[in-house]
């Protein structure tokens, strides 16, 4: 069973700072790599996604890609209240050949 | 900017009685997911469709789970008989090419409660 590993949280940090997400996962065979972020009680939505090894920037979201360790992170910079969601990673193109959610992990953002 | 349309938002029902939920997938799209969310859980795949052929339902329930999209647009979910267990959020998804490598784009999801 091909897997996505997140820690859960809930992770929580002061407006402004940096929020770090990772995700860890079993299928090396992986070619697409995606955060959606799903606020309480909706659906989740594409902040990033990424394919190749390294970072990818969007605004004050960088995704982070090493295929080697099986590891693709989230960083959120300058982190406003309206972050606190549940940021899900997402991993496809593998031998099972779907989309592989991880369980997500909640971010809270104090004011 | 189009979206993925579902329907009903919500659905209450009694153990052991039928319930259906449709997907309007964004047009144009050719494949469509269907998904389950417990809460607390990311989504797991119930069944795929390219067009109107089933890709994948290896985690689709048979005995009690069906899907269909007749005419490769439109999709009807159906559970008969529910159970409580099935209490979650039902997500439809679609994306334009085959495969995972594309962006999914989510419904607004159908939560059911099974009392």
């Amino acid at each position: 069973q091909k897997e996505v590993e997140q820690n859960s949280g809930p992770l929580s940090v002061p407006e402004g700072a940096i929020a770090s997400l990772n995700c860890t996962y079993s299928d090396r065979g992986s070619q697409s790599f995606f955060w959606y972020r799903q606020y309480s009680g909706k659906s989740p939505e594409l902040i990033m996604s990424i394919y190749s090894n390294g970072d990818k920037e969007d605004g004050r979201f960088t995704a982070q890609l090493n295929k080697a360790s099986q590891y693709v992170s989230l960083l959120i910079r300058d982190s406003q209240p309206s972050d606190s969601a549940t940021y899900l990673c997402a991993v496809g193109g593998g031998s099972q050949g779907n989309l592989i959610f991880g369980k997500g992990t909640k971010l809270s953002v104090k004011p | 900017e189009a979206e993925v349309a579902q329907s009903p938002r919500y659905k209450i029902t009694e153990k052991s009685q039928a319930v259906a939920f449709w997907c309007d997938p964004i047009s144009g799209h050719a494949t469509l997911y269907w998904y389950r969310q417990i809460l607390g859980q990311g989504p797991e795949l119930l069944v795929q469709f390219q067009d109107e052929s089933v890709v994948d339902d290896s985690q689709l329930p048979k005995d009690r789970f069906s899907a269909e999209r007749l005419k490769g647009v439109d999709s009807t979910l159906k559970i008969q008989p529910a159970e409580l267990g099935d209490s979650a959020m039902y997500l439809c998804a679609s994306s334009l090419g085959r495969g995972t490598g594309g962006r999914l784009f989510f419904g607004e999801g159908s939560r059911l409660t099974v009392l």
